[in-house]
């Protein structure tokens, strides 16, 4: 069975330009969340989307959006980027729903550099 | 909101030794689950073990076991039988039982093995 797959790797972006992440989740989980990890303020909860809705919200700027399609495969995008933004760029699938089991099981991750 | 706090930035061990990482949160939920993860260099977030709040027995996975103390808002990793794979960065999570798959990490604890 396939782990999450977050792509790409590695980025390098200048500061005021946009990016776009990408989450492919197990297959078989509906919820999507992506966290935002950095040496100052650690592990941070950007959003989660659950069967393409949107069900909950950290609390970052509205620059960072996401979105999920049909096949559970979510974005995210950050815009006007800021050096500040540079981090380690985590998502986690779960199977959602009602189920009590709903581990999350996180990729790798996209390490952002913002210059 | 919920908060976690892990008190102990860093821990050492010497192989084949017990330790236990500390974690206390904030929460007026009563259903609720707890979780370790774990970070090798690698940066993939790795489920250690998981407690329901439910659940009076504290949870046991191979090495690693919590005690759970649930009116002290107290959950601890013990690893036995410490090995080098183990070092990490471990973080202690809450997820509600009632607001989707949002994790509220602790800032974390570095475990350095010793041989």
């Amino acid at each position: 069975k396939a782990g999450v797959t977050q792509t790409p790797r590695y980025l390098i972006k200048t500061r005021g330009q946009q990016v776009t992440l990408s989450c492919s989740p197990i297959s078989g989980h509906r919820s999507v969340s992506w966290y935002q990890q950095t040496p100052g303020q650690g592990l941070q909860f950007l959003f989660e989307y659950f069967s393409e809705t949107q069900r909950n919200k950290g609390n970052f700027p509205g620059r960072f959006s996401g979105r999920q399609f049909s096949n559970s495969r979510s974005e995210m995008n950050v815009s006007t980027l800021e050096l500040g933004d540079s981090a380690l760029y985590l998502c986690a699938s779960s199977l959602g729903g009602a189920s009590r089991h709903t581990e999350a099981f996180f990729g790798q991750g996209t390490r952002l550099t913002v210059v | 909101a919920q908060t976690v706090t892990q008190s102990q930035p860093e821990m050492s061990v010497q192989e084949a030794e017990t330790v236990t990482l500390s974690c206390t949160y904030d929460t007026s939920e009563s259903d609720y689950y707890l979780f370790w993860y774990k970070q090798p260099p690698s940066r993939q977030m790795i489920l250690v073990i998981r407690q329901e709040a439910y659940k009076q027995q504290n949870a046991t996975e191979n090495r690693f076991s919590v005690n759970f103390q649930k009116a002290a808002k107290s959950f601890s990793l013990k690893i036995s039988d410490s090995q080098l794979g183990d070092a990490a960065m471990y973080f202690c999570a809450y997820r509600s039982a009632e607001y989707g798959n949002k994790l509220v990490f602790g800032a974390g604890t570095i475990l350095r093995v010793k041989s």
